[in-house]
């Protein structure tokens, strides 16, 4: 059972312009929700997270929206470059006790010059 | 300051061999995690050691098995290898005295079975 759902697979976008991830959880009792980003013969690396109690957080051109009732979280990157070209993983866990991270299936982000 | 290690970069094994693939913490962090990333996949959750005692474990088998050492470091050990065990493999560190559910990642083994 595929706890976080993730697309899409793959996306082109040019320079300048807004990527939009989406992720979908089932698990009610997830409350942490990062994002990583990995570059190809790298491991991920943590981008931006939210927790449940504020719809939308923002780092620079980074903005995750969040919708509880829906259960659904969207990574948003403003202003793509060519140098955010990389794949995406949404996850989720718990707060409390030993937190593991599910991840969904990646996004592949290619931001054209 | 050190963030997550991990060695070696590359392995290559053959079917039915046993690996050993090594993790060191980021400075302050006390607990680890293992996963594995099949290409064009994300991580999966093997599983997290705190204390030196394994406190999680996802849907993993046996031929999985780990060990914590007193200065936090990790191994992640890997009997009678499938072709299938070809993977990323990605070590995370937290602390548990602190925000165990932000994990930050190693660069990761990547490991070949043939």
């Amino acid at each position: 059972q595929q706890q976080v759902k993730q697309s899409p697979q793959s996306l082109i976008v040019q320079k300048g312009g807004i990527s939009i991830i989406n992720c979908a959880y089932e698990n009610t009792a997830f409350d942490y929700f990062p994002w990583y980003q990995q570059f190809p013969g790298k491991g991920p690396a943590l981008l931006i997270a939210i927790r449940p109690d504020v719809s939308e957080k923002k780092e620079g051109r980074f903005t995750i929206s969040f919708n509880k009732s829906a259960k659904q979280f969207s990574l948003h990157i403003m202003d793509s470059q060519p140098g955010d070209s990389a794949t995406y993983f949404c996850a989720a866990t718990t707060q409390s006790g030993y937190s593991t991270l599910t991840f969904g299936k990646g996004t592949m982000l290619l931001v054209s010059p | 300051d050190a963030g997550v290690t991990q060695s070696p970069t590359h392995l290559i094994k053959t079917r039915g061999q046993q690996v050993t693939l090594r993790c060191s913490p980021k400075s302050g962090h006390d607990t680890v995690s293992w996963y594995q990333q099949a290409l064009g996949q994300g991580p999966q959750f093997i599983f997290q050691y705190y204390e030196e005692e394994e406190r999680q474990r996802g849907n993993f088998p046996d031929r999985f098995s780990g060990h914590q050492f007193p200065n936090y470091s990790s191994e992640l050990n890997v009997n009678a290898l499938l072709l299938g065990d070809s993977a990323l493999y990605l070590c995370a560190s937290s602390s548990l005295g602190g925000v165990t559910y932000e994990q930050y990642f190693g660069p990761g083994t990547r490991l070949t079975v043939t």
